[in-house]
């Protein structure tokens, strides 16, 4: 079983609708990042959070550490969002891999016009 | 630079050749990371630098990788013997320290081994 499960695997989304990908994970962790990967390949950091909720925008993400689960929320979604998204996370400072991102297999989202 | 640059852009080549990808990270940043994708799959972790040294060697698939980081800026991940199965986007990130802040993403270069 992955470390990091994301769902729904795709998304398609008429625009303006409100969006929700979710984000469990298995592993202690130091944060979580949630990141946007455009149909070029390039990477965004969207997010990185240990707790509570972040917006930026149209973009909210949220975590829940006792329960480990983070959502990433868009809210009047626009065709411009159409990108994959993909959950991480990093573990404690302690840990052995200090640094090892863990990822998730990433929510593909279609948002059509 | 204003961001993290990755050369080259897209690098093909034929089985068996060594190949040099070069990552230039944001001005200032200590930590460095090297990620691979590979067709339809998710991001892997490679090696992580801290300033010059790279506590974290774990993700590297085999011995034909590896990776060094002089002056504590640009890093250079090294393939010996290409394989097919090497062909994949290799991204490169840096953040300001290794312990704290957001991971600024190179554009990658997209290794093809025919």
């Amino acid at each position: 079983k992955n470390e990091v499960e994301q769902s729904p695997q795709n998304l398609t989304a008429q625009e303006g609708e409100f969006i929700t990908i979710n984000c469990s994970y298995s592993v202690g962790i130091s944060a979580l990042h949630w990141l946007q990967q455009h149909p070029g390949g390039g990477i965004v950091s969207l997010f990185m959070l240990s707790s509570g909720k972040k917006k930026h925008g149209r973009l909210i993400a949220t975590i829940n550490i006792q329960e480990k689960h983070s959502s990433l929320h868009i809210t009047a979604s626009h065709p411009r969002d159409s990108a994959v998204y993909i959950c991480a996370v990093t573990p404690p400072l302690s840990s052995y891999n200090n640094n090892d991102m863990r990822f998730g297999a990433g929510t593909r989202l279609t948002v059509k016009p | 630079g204003a961001g993290v640059s990755q050369s080259p852009s897209n690098k093909v080549t034929e089985k068996g050749k060594d190949v040099e990808l070069r990552c230039d990270p944001i001005s200032g940043h200590t930590a460095l990371y090297w990620y691979r994708q590979s067709l339809g799959q998710g991001l892997e972790f490679l090696i992580y630098f801290q300033g010059n040294s790279a506590p974290d060697k774990s993700g590297l698939p085999s011995d034909r990788f590896s990776a060094e980081r002089t002056g504590g800026s640009v890093s250079t991940l090294t393939i010996q013997r290409t394989q097919q199965e090497d062909s994949a986007v290799y991204l490169c990130a840096s953040s300001l320290d290794g312990t704290s802040g957001s991971r600024f993403f190179g554009p990658g270069t997209r290794l093809t081994v025919l």
